[in-house]
């Protein structure tokens, strides 16, 4: 399966803290993707980073590329309990298809 | 690990024409479905929130009688886009709920849909 793998499953950490959730992959991609869900709602997108780029930031994110290790991270810092949803990443390797991982379900303890 | 599929994987019809679009997951039940389509090189867009035993809950801007959505079991959720026009092919996915305490989602592999 070309699904990207999210690790941890699970992560609870305290206000003001950095969070950071890894994703990797198996084959190469034309673009990595993160994306948020808050219970019960569809997803956010919040950064894309091509192939050929290794670090992009959005406000308190920053995702990383490592296109040698098939792995991507995203941390969020300065954490707040708004922050508290699951993070996905998705993974375009055709152009025509994306595959999502299962998700990191993070919890912002106020 | 939890598997959602979609059917079929790429459909091409002529306009005016309905296509029904099929979301299932296989191994597990799934009281929540969404439904999302993607324009190439563009992010997912939320269309609908489906859940099962009830009306769909559509997002702002998408015509629920263009888009029919029905999750008549636990397992499956369909889309259906009624006379179907060029503007309309895109990518079209879907993610099942598995757990919702845990926010955990599990997303189809996409239905392309091309209308001529």
């Amino acid at each position: 399966s070309q699904q990207g793998e999210e690790d941890p499953q699970a992560l609870s950490i305290q206000e003001g803290e950095n969070a950071t959730m890894n994703c990797s992959y198996k084959t190469s991609i034309n673009n990595l993707q993160w994306y948020r869900q808050n219970s019960g709602r569809g997803l956010v997108h919040l950064i894309l980073i091509r192939s050929n780029e290794r670090e992009k930031h959005s406000g308190r994110l920053r995702v990383t590329l490592d296109t040698s290790k098939k792995s991507s991270s995203l941390l969020i810092t300065a954490s707040r309990a708004a922050d508290t949803a699951s993070y996905f990443c998705a993974t375009d390797h055709t152009g025509n298809q994306f595959y999502f991982g299962t998700g990191t379900s993070l919890t912002v303890i106020p | 690990g939890a598997v959602v599929s979609q059917h079929p994987s790429w459909v091409i019809c002529k306009s005016g024409t309905s296509v029904k679009i099929e979301c299932r997951s296989l191994d597990f039940q799934a009281t929540t479905m969404f439904w999302y389509r993607q324009f190439p090189k563009q992010s997912l867009m939320l269309m609908a929130t489906s859940n099962e035993g009830s009306k769909a809950t559509y997002e702002q801007g998408v015509e629920k009688d263009k888009f029919l959505i029905n999750h008549a079991s636990l397992t499956l959720s369909t889309l259906t886009v009624t006379s179907a026009h060029p503007e309309d092919s895109s990518f079209y996915i879907c993610s099942a709920e598995r757990d919702r305490h845990r926010g955990t989602q599990y997303f189809g592999p996409g239905t392309r849909l091309l209308v001529l």
